[in-house]
């Protein structure tokens, strides 16, 4: 039974906002959310993580509504450079890696 | 402060032959986690271990797969006897602490197998 669940693909234009959207109805109470970016023949790299409500940094803000069964990425004012995989993590804080999985991720494309 | 690193970067083996992939995680990282990639695939776990222990290998397969974090030197992931449909991106994480710590991935490993 899958995790999470995300669009398998998106697309936007240069300059808009996109919000990504993860299903993880089965949240436990001791998991985090955590996104990651993935380009092409690279690894994966960290973008954002939470647990409730709102947390923003210098690159996207991370919405989760009260009951946690999902979670929006969202990525302000996009450019070319976005395009990449973006992947939905469920971790639980207690050590056990049942979250480790990352799904297929959303392909996101940004046309100029 | 160097990031995760990997190596080799490409490897090429032939049907049969072993392959060791090496990861070392950031400076002060004591965690260390292997993913698989397959082409237009999602990653994969592996593995999750600490220094010198294994702390859950669920994603592993049974037989020829092996991995190993000493307390001196890199983790090793040991390939054993592969097999075409070994060949994929192997990718290496390292976090400071527990699991849902932030992860810091390496460039990975891409394997091809002949």
């Amino acid at each position: 039974l899958a995790k999470t669940t995300q669009p398998i693909s998106m697309d936007s234009y240069e300059g808009q906002e996109v919000n990504i959207t993860c299903s993880h109805n089965n949240i436990a109470t001791n998991d985090y959310i955590t996104w990651y970016q993935q380009f092409p023949s690279q690894g994966p790299r960290f973008i954002i993580q939470g647990y409730k409500t709102k947390v923003t940094n210098e690159v996207a803000s991370l919405f989760i509504p009260a009951d946690r069964k999902s979670s929006t990425l969202s990525l302000p004012r996009v450019s070319l450079s976005d395009t990449a995989v973006y992947y939905c993590l469920v971790g639980d804080i207690g050590g056990g890696a049942d979250g480790l999985t990352f799904g297929k991720g959303t392909h996101l494309i940004i046309q100029p | 402060n160097a990031g995760v690193m990997q190596n080799p970067r490409h490897l090429v083996r032939r049907r049969g032959q072993e392959a060791r992939l090496r990861c070392s995680p950031m400076k002060g990282h004591s965690h260390v986690y292997w993913y698989r990639q397959l082409p237009e695939e999602g990653l994969k776990f592996m593995v999750y271990l600490q220094k010198e222990n294994i702390i859950d290998e669920s994603g592993m397969p049974k037989e020829r797969f092996s991995a190993e974090f000493p307390k001196e030197g890199p983790s090793i992931l040991r390939i054993q006897q592969v097999v075409r449909g070994d060949s994929a991106a192997y990718f290496c994480a390292s976090s400071p602490g527990r699991v849902a710590d932030t992860q810091y991935f390496g460039p990975g490993t891409r394997l091809t197998v002949l």
